[in-house]
């Protein structure tokens, strides 16, 4: 069965530093993605970065990059330069190998709530 | 603009009192899912569909039904509610793209059971 870990529940960051929020999963399957989303207080589901697990590089979106280290089945998000917009809930998730039924069914993680302070 | 749509985005109901939330993406995607969002659980999905009239349990499915009739609309039934039911509601759609995938989630649904 797959499993995501987040065990940082919440992180206080001042603003412009970067931020490095822990993500660990595991699987025994050898395909796989696996994504960051925001959830600010609104709400809503922010679609961040997504990592598949054949990428040679780790992804990159803007000030979000995923820190993709396949051996230690880690994922971890770094957010460069945080601004204070960046204050939110923030979740891991996993997604099954293709080509089988229900495949892209997400597991998501507890979460980790990230405070970046003025 | 690329987006999936959840009505209604909050709602108080009396337990027994049978409702619908729909979904609706415009994005074309094949793949569509319902989640649930409770505290200390992060989300959990509820049903999924691979396609029109192709549905399936997720890990939560008891006291829900879905139906895909049409691509575009996915939407999440309570026959009954009841106040274990009270949460946050997800849909999700994704198709593949051309570098990776992208899945995108509606605004959410704020469920109160009384």
């Amino acid at each position: 069965a797959q499993k995501i870990t987040q065990t940082q529940p919440g992180m206080f960051v001042q603003e412009k530093e970067a931020v490095t929020l822990d993500c660990t999963y595991d699987t025994s399957d050898p395909s796989y993605g696996l994504f960051w989303y925001k959830q600010p207080s609104s709400g809503e589901m922010i679609f961040l970065i997504y990592q598949g697990s054949y990428d040679q590089q780790n992804a990159t979106e803007g000030r979000y990059s995923l820190n993709f280290q396949k051996a230690r089945k880690s994922a971890n998000l770094v957010i460069s330069a945080s601004q204070l917009g960046d204050s939110a809930m923030y979740f891991c998730a996993m997604r099954g190998p293709d080509l089988i039924q229900g495949a892209q069914k997400l597991v998501f993680g507890q979460g980790t709530r990230l405070t970046i302070n003025p | 603009e690329a987006q999936v749509t959840q009505n209604p985005r909050y709602l108080i109901t009396v337990t027994g009192k049978k409702l619908t939330v729909t979904c609706s993406q415009n994005m074309n995607h094949e793949y569509m899912s319902w989640y649930r969002q409770d505290p200390g659980l992060g989300l959990r999905q509820i049903y999924y569909s691979m396609n029109v009239e192709v549905t399936d349990k997720g890990d939560v499915p008891e006291g829900y039904k879905v139906s895909r009739k049409e691509k575009r609309n996915f939407p999440l039934i309570l026959e009954s509610p009841s106040p274990n039911q009270t949460s946050l509601y997800f849909c999700a759609s994704s198709s593949w793209g051309g570098g990776g995938e992208t899945q995108y989630f509606g605004p959410g649904t704020r469920l109160l059971v009384l």
